[in-house]
């Protein structure tokens, strides 16, 4: 089966803690996007990386750290100094000449 | 102003009826326009994919792009239940992609 995995499904946080939310694909996509989703805000851009070892920050950044050390592997860490990181995470990823973007499954974190 | 304004409803419409979703936006430069499918606590879906001006159909779905008026709509006829779902545009003019809120249809047996 192809596609894009994220995982956990579900992930809570106490407050001063990283996280880390997993996303893979085996479509072999060259890019891949970190979205978060919050009610009545649209999807905003986290991260996005064009290749393996690059990415380039999106329009809320701050607080969060990504790596791509594989082509298939694109994670995100929510750091403590995000202040607030409860919401919906969205991994895409996008064929090298395509202009869509087929997205994961989700991962909602929740401080408590 | 915002990239992209969609209006986020909710929409309720009888099953069968024609929808009509739209979204506007001021960025002359997109050339690219989707249309994704959400259902509750899952990831998007892509839909329908259109390139510049023009219509696109698959199925139920028509998708159109009128950029002289930088405004692109959904219609989905013959609703079914099953379309209920929350109905996001995007558009790209690159690596960058800018989406709508979102509008929440509900479609009544």
């Amino acid at each position: 089966d192809g596609g894009i995995t994220q995982s956990p499904k579900y992930l809570f946080r106490k407050e001063g803690q990283n996280v880390t939310l997993s996303c893979e694909q085996n479509l072999n996509h060259d890019a891949m996007y970190w979205y978060r989703q919050d009610p009545g805000q649209g999807l905003r851009l986290i991260y996005y990386s064009q290749i393996v070892n690059d990415f380039q920050k999106g329009d809320i950044a701050e607080g969060y750290s990504v790596s791509r050390e594989k082509k298939e592997s694109f994670p995100l860490t929510v750091t403590s100094a995000q202040k607030n990181p409860t919401a919906f995470y969205l991994c895409a990823s996008r064929p090298g000449r395509s202009y869509t973007q087929y997205f994961g499954p989700g991962t909602r974190l929740t401080v408590l | 102003q915002k990239e992209v304004e969609q209006d986020p409803g909710p929409l309720s419409v009888p099953e069968g009826a024609i929808v009509s979703l739209n979204c506007t936006y001021s960025n002359s430069a997109f050339q690219y326009f989707m249309w994704y499918r959400q259902y509750s606590r899952k990831g998007p879906e892509l839909l329908m994919y259109t390139y510049s001006s023009g219509n696109k159909e698959d199925g139920r779905f028509t998708a159109q792009v009128d950029k002289s008026s930088k405004y692109i709509s959904l219609f989905i006829r013959d609703s079914q239940p099953s379309d209920s779902a929350t109905y996001l545009c995007a558009m790209s003019a690159g690596n960058q992609f800018y989406f709508g809120t979102g509008t929440s249809l509900t479609v009544i047996p």
